[in-house]
């Protein structure tokens, strides 16, 4: 079964930019009618939308995070990446990569797999 | 486009039934039923539960039922476990955009 597994740095200074990449295993990413998504959440807090990518390479962005992030996939070694840049204490969270499945019906998608989560602290 | 409106918190006897309600716009989730629900225990990461308002993905236990009404979607379980007890979350997606709801804190007695 498809699995994702997020890697990065977990400890970011601050101005600097924070890099991950999250590892589909078990399946093609640029296969079927999937997109790619990242998700972020404070401790103690709820899930906060960060992006997502198209096997086409189009993205959409969280309209509050679009000046500082870029996301993008690398087919030859299945995998897609985050990049968000000025990252303050307030990026602090742990960062989910995520499949996003489309429904069929016009717009609707949804989560259906999830890497483990992978903690971020911003701090000097 | 604003998070969507949860309850921050719910609780229930184990074997009752609970609804947590889900409550955007007309412009969102009155218009479209494009509304998911995640439960996420501590520590864990979030587990799809219902999509398209009403649809449980396959492995879902049949306790879980989304619905709607207007601008409010609802998640509701039945025949509560002590397993229930989890964080569970709302979300609406667009073509251009996806937001979450602030989650709500779901407590078994």
């Amino acid at each position: 079964q498809v699995q994702l597994q997020e890697s990065g740095p977990g400890l970011v200074r601050p101005s600097q930019t924070l890099s991950l990449t999250c590892t589909v295993s078990g399946g093609s990413i640029s296969s079927g009618n999937f997109y790619w998504s990242w998700i972020r959440q404070p401790a103690g807090k709820g899930l906060e939308w960060i992006g997502r990518i198209y096997p086409s390479g189009r993205t959409n962005y969280n309209p509050s995070l679009k000046s500082r992030v870029t996301i993008s996939v690398d087919m030859s070694k299945n995998q897609f990446s985050l990049k968000l840049s000025s990252v303050t204490a307030a990026d602090t969270a742990v960062y989910y990569c995520a499949r996003v499945t489309w429904l069929g019906n016009g717009a609707s998608t949804a989560f259906d797999i999830w890497g483990q989560g992978t903690m971020v602290t911003v701090s000097s | 486009q604003s998070a969507l409106t949860q309850p921050a918190s719910v609780s229930g006897s184990p074997g009752q039934s609970i609804t947590i309600s889900c409550t955007g716009t007309s412009s969102d989730v009155g218009g479209y039923n494009y509304v998911s629900w995640y439960q996420q225990h501590p520590g864990k990461a979030p587990k799809l539960m219902i999509c398209d308002v009403s649809n449980r993905p396959s492995g879902v236990s049949n306790r879980f039922s989304g619905s709607k009404s207007g601008n409010t979607a609802s998640l509701t379980i039945s025949g509560l476990q002590a397993e229930d007890e989890a964080d569970y979350y709302c979300s609406y997606t667009s073509s251009s955009t996806v937001v979450f709801g602030g989650g709500t804190k779901l407590t078994v007695l």
